[in-house]
């Protein structure tokens, strides 16, 4: 079993959907969680951040964290079609340096 | 520059052949990081510079594979005899504190061994 599991997909939604992407962990030493998002060809991008649990809000943007089921969601409100791309999961220990990063998740948002 | 930049963008190496990877992180960022991210697959970390203190190579597949950051600036990973399970996209990382969770992502070099 992968240290991050991540469904990779594809998941097709309409624009203007709500849309939830999940990622599951192992180690319970992990205490910084990031979503990337991957357009083709591109090097990911970060998009949310957080410490520890709880949940982060930017824009359009909801990041969860639950750690006592070793649970973290990404919430994308009013989806667009440039939201078309593949999302990270990645986590970090305290100690640690490397990322771990899920698989990722392509998302397409049709107009 | 604006962002990490890494050349070359591509790279089709003969099997067997020694290839060299180049990362221009962001100015004054002390913290770089190398990548390998196969197809359909997220990145695995493979190396981490403090400055030119290489601290963390634990994700080095091979001894094939050798990275260097000399004046903790611009950095190299090499990879000599190339093998055909080496083909995947090497991306690069760069961040301004030693443990800063923002790490900037450069486009990658995509490597093709044939």
């Amino acid at each position: 079993q992968k240290e991050v599991e991540q469904d990779p997909g594809p998941l097709s939604v309409p624009e203007g959907a709500i849309v939830s992407l999940n990622c599951t962990y192992s180690n319970s030493a992990f205490q910084y969680f990031m979503w990337y998002r991957q357009y083709s060809r591109k090097g990911p991008e970060l998009l949310m951040y957080t410490y520890s649990s709880g949940n982060k809000e930017d824009g359009r943007f909801t990041a969860q964290v639950d750690k006592s089921s070793k649970y973290i969601s990404l919430f994308i409100r009013d989806s667009q079609p440039s939201d078309s791309a593949t999302y990270l999961c990645a986590m970090r220990s305290q100690a640690g340096t490397a990322l771990i990063f899920g698989k990722g998740t392509t998302l397409s948002v049709s107009s | 520059g604006a962002g990490v930049s890494q050349s070359p963008r591509y790279k089709v190496a003969k099997r067997g052949q020694d290839v060299a990877l180049r990362c221009d992180p962001i100015s004054g960022h002390v913290s770089l990081f190398w990548y390998q991210q196969a197809l359909g697959q997220g990145p695995e970390f493979l190396t981490y510079f403090q400055n030119e203190a290489q601290l963390d190579k634990s994700g080095l597949p091979s001894d094939r594979f050798f990275a260097e950051r000399p004046e903790g600036s611009v950095s190299t990973l090499k990879i000599q005899r190339t093998q055909q399970e080496d083909s995947a996209v090497y991306l690069c990382a760069s961040s301004l504190e030693s443990v800063d969770t923002e790490a900037f992502f450069g486009q990658g070099t995509r490597l093709t061994v044939v």
